[in-house]
């Protein structure tokens, strides 16, 4: 069984596309994550989740909307995809919220590679 | 705001050679540090966790270190072998916030 699960795999668009990648725990964990990867690999946080409420919002385009109809899903819409989404966007999980959880492991998601044309 | 910086951000070595990757932050007020493995195209595996008050955490051939007050930790892996080809990441927990550097690439020659 696939802990932190991601779909779709591949995605490829066109510019000005609204587009989403789903993401389901199966872990019972409380905090849920979004990173973006770019082309250098370097992983920046997007967005955190813990029981559904929001509680890291980085700088990123009011374009990207994350939604959690659950604890154990957390989902990324992006509206009027551009050039410069071209990433991997991964999602990842763990048990506690950020704050003054020393223990906590991240689990991540196998990636979605999103290529806008 | 916390920087993480990863050196080497290549290295390649033979088989059964014992080697040391590298990660610096430059906020000690950190909650842990992990150590991530990515495959190519796949996601993070996470390898080892240093909580704040630890100095060491050991699996198998691998061992991490870490030194809040410089701002370092090491990835020591020994005995190197192909399948530990892959890049490296390290993360810092700073309590709200996950950083992660840049990643070294390794390669073990058969």
């Amino acid at each position: 069984d696939t802990a932190v699960s991601q779909t779709p795999k591949y995605l490829v668009t066109q510019m000005g596309n609204d587009k989403s990648i789903k993401c389901e725990q199966n872990l019972g964990h409380d905090t849920m994550y979004w990173y973006k990867q770019d082309s250098k690999k370097f992983l920046k946080i997007m967005f955190s989740y813990n029981n559904k409420e929001l509680i890291i919002n980085e700088t990123v385009p009011n374009r990207f909307s994350p939604k959690s109809p659950d604890k154990a899903h957390l989902n990324l819409h992006i509206n009027s995809l551009e050039l410069g989404d071209s990433a991997v966007y991964f999602c990842a999980s763990s048990q506690e919220a950020l704050q003054g959880a020393s223990t906590d492991t991240q689990y991540f998601g196998p990636g979605t590679r999103l290529t806008v044309l | 705001k916390q920087e993480v910086t990863q050196i080497p951000a290549a290295l390649s070595v033979p088989e059964g050679e014992n080697l040391v990757l590298n990660c610096s932050f430059t906020d000690s007020a950190i909650y842990n540090l992990q150590w991530f493995r990515q495959d190519p195209g796949k996601g993070l595996t996470s390898l080892l966790l240093i909580q704040s008050s630890q100095r060491e955490q050991t699996s198998g051939r691998l061992n991490a270190s870490l030194d809040k007050s410089s701002g370092r930790s090491t990835l020591y892996i020994a005995a190197s072998q192909p399948g530990d080809s892959a890049t490296y990441l390290c993360a810092v927990h700073t309590g709200n916030q996950f950083y992660f550097g840049t990643g070294t690439s390794l390669t073990v020659i058969p």
